[in-house]
Formats: structure tokens, sequence, C-alpha cells
């Protein structure tokens, strides 16, 4: 019963690196997110994909890319690291949107620190 | 604009009593959906109970409960019989119906149980 699984659990990278998140759900979900948690300000979002081959921009999109290749995998992409992407990272996967209870699943988190 | 706020950084609770969690939000839209989320010191974000703004009565799931007052913007978590597991921040979220994909989160509540 896997359901949301991130990979790594935890990074530490030097300004200027790049590095890729990997995100795998199980549950056969349209909707998948990448968010990050910062203290004090909850969970932001990043980027989102709808479907398998599109992504789309949230709220705090730049410096990071995604892809969604395939419909179970969502990658979070970071060019070029900066000390103010030190945060921790969560993927989320849910139902095709509307109004009924669809819940968005999380993975366990990857915290990510750039020096 | 803050679209959810939770006013409560940190809360301390009794075990055995119940504790309420505050949250009021802000929409223009009719039709939005409301949740809270646990999220304990191992990381992991876990869904606790969901209110759709049609909903007439109170969302209950076991000793949770969502106390909705529509006309007052707020939907505050009620956890009964507190035990020390429920030791965790607690996050409120809404989904708006114009806006379905993406889950606005407050900054989050810090519940300690004492024993």
């Amino acid at each position: 019963n896997a359901g949301v699984t991130q990979t790594p659990k935890f990074r530490v990278l030097k300004t200027g690196q790049s590095m890729t998140l990997l995100c795998a759900q199980d549950m056969n979900h349209e909707y998948m997110y990448w968010y990050r948690q910062d203290p004090g300000m909850g969970l932001r979002l990043i980027h989102y994909s709808v479907g398998e081959g599109t992504t789309a921009k949230g709220e705090v999109p730049d410096g990071y890319n995604v892809s969604r290749l395939k419909k179970q995998n969502f990658l979070l992409g970071l060019e070029s690291a900066a000390p103010s992407q030190t945060s921790v990272y969560f993927c989320a996967a849910g139902r095709v949107g509307g109004l009924a209870k669809n819940i968005q699943y999380f993975g366990a988190g990857t915290r990510l620190s750039v020096l | 604009a803050q679209k959810i706020t939770q006013t409560q950084p940190g809360m301390f609770v009794q075990e055995k009593e119940a504790v309420t969690l505050d949250c009021t939000y802000d929409t223009s839209d009719q039709s939005y959906g409301l949740f809270w989320y646990k999220q304990p010191s191992s990381g992991e974000m876990i869904f606790l109970i969901y209110q759709g703004s049609y909903d007439e009565q109170n969302a209950t799931e076991g000793r949770y409960s969502l106390n909705f007052q529509k006309a007052r913007k707020s939907a505050n978590l009620v956890i009964s019989a507190s035990q020390l597991g429920d030791s965790a921040m607690y996050f409120c979220a809404m989904r708006e119906a114009f806006n379905d994909y993406k889950l606005s989160f407050g900054a989050g509540t810090t519940v300690t149980v004492r024993a």
C-alpha cells in the first residue's frame, strides 16, 4: 500500500548544483502536485499536473521545472540550486477535481538543504 | 490576500480533554471544500476530515469533528478526548470550485498533548 513515494528523503546540495526529485504514485490519480513547506508558511504549490504530458505553474514556480512523462511519475527539477530553495518538498496525488471529496494524498517529503 | 488563516501558532491540551483549532477562510466562491491535515513529527501529511460548502451537517470522523459556520467563514477542527499521539501540527486547507485543482493551506497550529 505505497500510495505516494518520494525519493530521495534527504539531500544536501551546494549552491549551483542541480538535482531531480522523483515522485511516484500507484493510485492511478490524474492530478499530481509539488509543494514546498517552510516554517510558519504552510504548504505552497510549486507546480502541478492535471494529466500525463501536462504541467502548470503554481504559486512559487521560479527556479523549478517539472515533467510528467508517465501518469504515475512527477519529477521536480532544480537546475541551479540556491539557498532560498532549502525547504521540505512534498509531492501529492489526487483524483480529477470538482467538489467531491477529492483528497490529496501526500508523500513523506524530501528534506533539501542548499549550502 | 491570505485565503486560510490559523491564528493559533501553538496550543497545549491535557490528555483526554477536547481541543478546538481555529480556521477562517476567505473566498468569494459559493462552491468550495475544506480539509484538515495532520503532520506528526515524522513529517508526513495525513488527511483527517473534509467539509463541503453545501454540506448541511458538520463533518465527523471518529474523534475529529469540523465545526462549520458558513456565514462566519470558519471551519474549526475539534479533537475530542485528546491522546498523546495527537501531538502534531494541524493544517487547514481549502479548495475552491474555480480553482479546483489547488489546495490553499494555512500556516498551521502545533498541538502538544500533556499527560
